[in-house]
């Protein structure tokens, strides 16, 4: 059965760089019918696609994050990460990891999630 | 983008029930990328539904989803105390991914 699990920081500090990495378990991150995804959800809101990848390394991004966001695949480690910049308090969330069927883009496996609290 | 509007936001109803949800979206959605999503408090959202109206591994047929173009439904036949939760439905018809808002059903 495959699994997600998000790790990093649960504190950043304003303005600094926001990392998570999602660990996939149970499968391999370089199968050619998914997509690995990040998603967010601010507390007490509603969710927010952040972006995805491949495992050969296509990414998309969300355009209102493109400025401030990479997301980069390490097939070896079976792994991929998220990195985001110039946080605020905005940015403060449960972030999930996720995996999306290329053919109907549906998230059909998530992490539990972490969440990110950007506070000095 | 496309903005997906959910109705109600709020929807109060007794164990054995039917539910019945909407999502509207701002243009026309391709059917094949339509979903819905069950999130729980403290837990992950669920997939539920793909492509419209297909169920997703291990989801129970009291679950149902139509739908085209710009209105989408979730159906919930007989309301189990387990299905209070937020309901969310998502768009990958035209990127970027978008999510509705989410109604929320809770018990009457």
């Amino acid at each position: 059965q495959l699994q997600l699990q998000e790790s990093g920081p649960g504190l950043v500090k304003p303005s600094e760089t926001l990392s998570l990495t999602c660990t996939v378990s149970g499968g391999s991150i370089s199968s050619s019918s998914y997509y690995w995804d990040w998603i967010r959800q601010p507390p007490g809101k509603g969710l927010e696609w952040i972006g995805s990848t491949y495992y050969s390394g296509t990414t998309y991004y969300t355009p209102s994050l493109k400025r401030r966001v990479s997301i980069s695949v390490n097939t070896s480690k079976n792994q991929y990460s998220l990195k985001l910049n110039s946080v605020t308090a905005a940015d403060t969330a449960v972030y999930y990891c996720a995996r999306h069927f290329l053919q109907t883009y549906a998230f059909d496996i998530w992490g539990q999630g972490a969440m990110v609290t950007v506070s000095s | 983008e496309i903005v997906l509007t959910q109705s109600p936001g709020t929807v109060s109803l007794s164990p054995g029930e039917r539910a019945t949800l909407s999502c509207r979206a701002s243009q026309s959605v391709n059917s094949s990328y339509l979903g819905w999503y069950q999130q729980r408090p403290g837990q992950a959202p669920r997939l539920l539904i793909y492509g419209a109206s297909s169920r997703a591994t291990g989801i129970p047929d009291r679950f149902s989803g139509s739908g085209s173009g710009t209105d989408f439904t979730l159906t919930i036949s007989r309301l189990e105390p387990d299905d209070f939760a937020v309901y969310y439905c998502q768009q990958y018809g035209s990127s970027p991914n978008t999510f509705g808002q989410g109604t929320k059903l809770e018990i009457k």
